[in-house]
């Protein structure tokens, strides 16, 4: 069972351009989540999506960044018009589908590193 | 609002020593905790997850505590390598957000 993906795992990005990030879940897993470790800080939360649902976006920039999770295809994390400090580590993790009310472990990918110059 | 914060920020022990990692947070109301390793430039790998109606979780030389009303963890590495080298990350999570603390890096030479 291959773990998730991510991709690109590195991205640059000139201010003003377009970022789109991509993410596969767990084979399974129907939950997909998005952080961002910027340097010299924690992993925050941005974003909690099942298919074609965004069900937690409270950490979410208001503008430029936007994300979804289709019904067919990768989760894809968009963040328009780039600026400097958009560099960080975007990190995607999956879970399976909850049950019972419990809480399901996630699994996370290796990350797309952007760099904005 | 959670908080975390993990103590101590940074430790180096010689290979063989056992360790504690200590996580401390500040909303008791978590449905679970997880402890994860980050190795330079690269993801989170799970360690373990305790569900709030444990206590303890035991994976090979790991062994996280969950306190949940005092709002505490503890990771036990025992008889720590070389290779357990990584930055350590405790997270409690809300219904569907892990919030992480800033981690304890840590050095283990041969």
């Amino acid at each position: 069972n291959a773990g998730v993906m991510q991709n690109p795992r590195h991205l640059v990005r000139r201010r003003g351009q377009e970022a789109r990030l991509r993410c596969s879940p767990m084979k399974g897993h129907s939950h997909v989540y998005w952080y961002r470790q910027l340097p010299e800080e924690g992993l925050k939360f941005m974003v909690y999506l099942q298919k074609e649902n965004i069900i937690d976006e409270s950490g979410m920039p208001k503008e430029r960044f936007s994300a979804e999770f289709p019904k067919e295809g990768p989760s894809i994390l968009r963040i328009q018009q780039v600026v400097r400090g958009d560099s960080a580590a975007y990190f995607c993790a999956s879970s399976p589908p909850t049950s019972g009310g419990t809480y399901n472990e996630q699994f996370f990918g290796p990350g797309t590193r952007l760099t904005v110059l | 609002k959670q908080e975390v914060t993990q103590i101590p920020a940074a430790l180096s022990v010689p290979e063989g020593e056992n360790l504690v990692l200590n996580c401390s947070f500040t909303d008791s109301a978590i449905y679970n905790l997880q402890w994860f390793r980050q190795d330079p430039g690269k993801g989170l790998t799970s360690l373990l997850l305790i569900q709030s109606s444990q206590r303890e979780q035991t994976s090979g030389r790991l062994n996280a505590s969950l306190d949940k009303s005092s709002g505490r963890s503890t990771l036990y590495i025992a008889a720590s390598q070389p290779g357990d080298s990584a930055t350590y990350l405790c997270a409690p999570s809300g219904y569907s957000t892990l919030t992480f603390g800033k981690g304890t890096m840590l050095l283990v030479s041969p």
